[in-house]
């Protein structure tokens, strides 16, 4: 199956910085989802980009879908960004896989 | 809207006994799933489903069973609990197709002893 690389593993930074997180991918995709999971455990969807760029806020996301990898971007991080990001892909219908995840703290 | 709902939010079991975690979604999505998270894991797919009566595997489907009568319910079921299945449960539910992003439940913790 495919295997999903994320980096860092873990990352500190503090309240204003900006971060880009990686994840590198071993197959073709259609299917490229980020995660957020707050410290509370929820999973939130933060975007679906098998190819392309997308912003929502002050978070972006940029799919270079034949080098297989995509980044994560956070502008202006906050205290509420952390938490652990996921990135995780299909190569066929609906076997969405993860990748371990960056764990993101941000300190005041 | 409710959105994916998962009961209960904590179970601990003795080994051996079994038990049924529930996950329902009010937003008529055709896909369902179920993940295991365990600590320096990432999520891992148990069992899937693409309709009502439609399931199939996913990388860990040992110990689990599922079913899927209708498009709202896809319950989880340990047969036999063991230890090795403390985890943090997920459901998972999406639209199939294009843009089809995964929304998730709020989360089982379970516990084995």
């Amino acid at each position: 199956g495919i295997q999903v690389e994320q980096s860092p593993p873990d990352l500190i930074l503090q309240e204003g910085a900006n971060s880009t997180l990686r994840c590198n991918f071993s197959d073709s995709v259609n299917n490229l989802q980020w995660f957020h999971q707050n410290p509370w455990g929820q999973l939130i969807n933060l975007f679906y980009i098998p190819s392309g760029t997308k912003q929502n806020g002050r978070l972006s996301a940029t799919t270079v879908a034949t080098e297989r990898y995509s980044l994560l971007y956070i502008s202006s991080s906050q205290t509420t960004d952390s938490g652990v990001y996921f990135c995780a892909v299909t190569g066929t219908a609906s076997k969405l896989t993860f990748g371990t995840g960056t764990r993101l703290q941000v300190t005041l | 809207n409710a959105g994916v709902t998962q009961t209960p939010k904590f179970q601990v079991l003795k080994t051996g006994q079994s038990m049924t975690l529930q996950c329902a979604q009010d937003m008529n999505h055709e896909y369902m799933s179920w993940y295991r998270q365990d600590p320096g894991m990432g999520l891992r797919l148990i069992h899937y489903s693409v309709g009502a009566g439609i399931t199939d595997q996913g990388e860990v489907p040992n110990g689990y069973n599922v079913s899927r009568s209708t498009t709202e319910d896809f319950p989880l079921r340990l047969l036999s609990a063991a230890p090795s299945q403390t985890s943090v449960y997920f459901c998972a539910s999406s639209t199939i197709g294009m843009g089809e992003k995964l929304f998730f439940g709020s989360g089982t913790q379970l516990s084995v002893l």
